[in-house]
């Protein structure tokens, strides 16, 4: 089982849909979620990370974790086809700092 | 948010050559920083870790003779890529550590990636 599953997709959604993006990890004691964004041929840019348990949102995003479940999601509304991307999750193990990423999913957003 | 840098953004060089790549954190001093290499179409790989004034940690099958890293001030670390070769082509990415504040973990911003050609 790889620590930290998402399925590569792609996720295709029209114009001003939710896209939702999942996310599992196998390590119950993660402390600390991330949501990056990557464009083709740049590098990850980071979109929100949570913490507790919950919704958090920032703007168009919104990240919500389930720690009981290990599973983590990012919600995008009002989807643009700008947005397309692969989004990456990633998990924090420890205090190192150092990130275990997801494969990424691949985001489509249709005009 | 935190920024990063990276020089040179893209670089051709012949096979035997070495090839040094810069990271520097602009606004925030970053004790760590992690360097990464990204092939087309897959996933991030972690090299190493860079930790300001100490040896870098090494992932596992990476060579620490062929990628050299010094992280010789707060806001600077460099990986050089020694006797380059074609297979070492690749996309690389640094990373460094920001404090997220509130006793959470501290966050990675990533620099903006050096595309690296070996002839």
């Amino acid at each position: 089982q790889k620590e930290v599953e998402q399925n590569s997709g792609p996720l295709s959604v029209p114009e001003g849909a939710i896209a939702s993006l999942n996310c599992t990890y196998s390590d119950r004691g993660s402390q600390s979620f991330f949501w990056y964004r990557q464009y083709s041929g740049k590098s990850p840019e980071l979109i929100m990370f949570i913490y507790s348990n919950g919704d958090k949102e920032d703007g168009r995003f919104t990240a919500q974790l389930n720690k009981a479940s290990q599973y983590v999601s990012l919600l995008i509304r009002d989807s643009q086809p700008s947005d397309s991307a692969t989004y990456l999750c990633a998990v924090n193990k420890d205090n190192t700092g150092k990130l275990i990423f997801g494969q990424g999913t691949t985001l489509q957003v249709k005009p | 948010g935190a920024v990063v840098s990276q020089h040179p953004s893209r670089v051709i060089c012949k096979s035997g050559t070495s090839v040094k790549i810069e990271c520097r954190s602009l606004d925030f001093q970053a004790t760590t920083m992690f360097w990464y290499r990204q092939f087309p179409k897959q996933s991030l790989m972690l090299m190493a870790t860079s930790n300001e004034g100490s040896k870098a940690t090494y992932e596992q099958g990476v060579e620490k003779d062929k990628f050299l890293i010094n992280h010789a001030s707060l806001t600077l670390s460099t990986l050089t890529v020694t006797s380059a070769h074609p297979e070492d082509s690749s996309f690389y990415i640094c990373s460094a550590l920001a404090p997220s504040g509130g006793g959470h973990t501290d966050t990675q911003y990533f620099g903006p990636g050096t595309r690296l050609t070996v002839l």
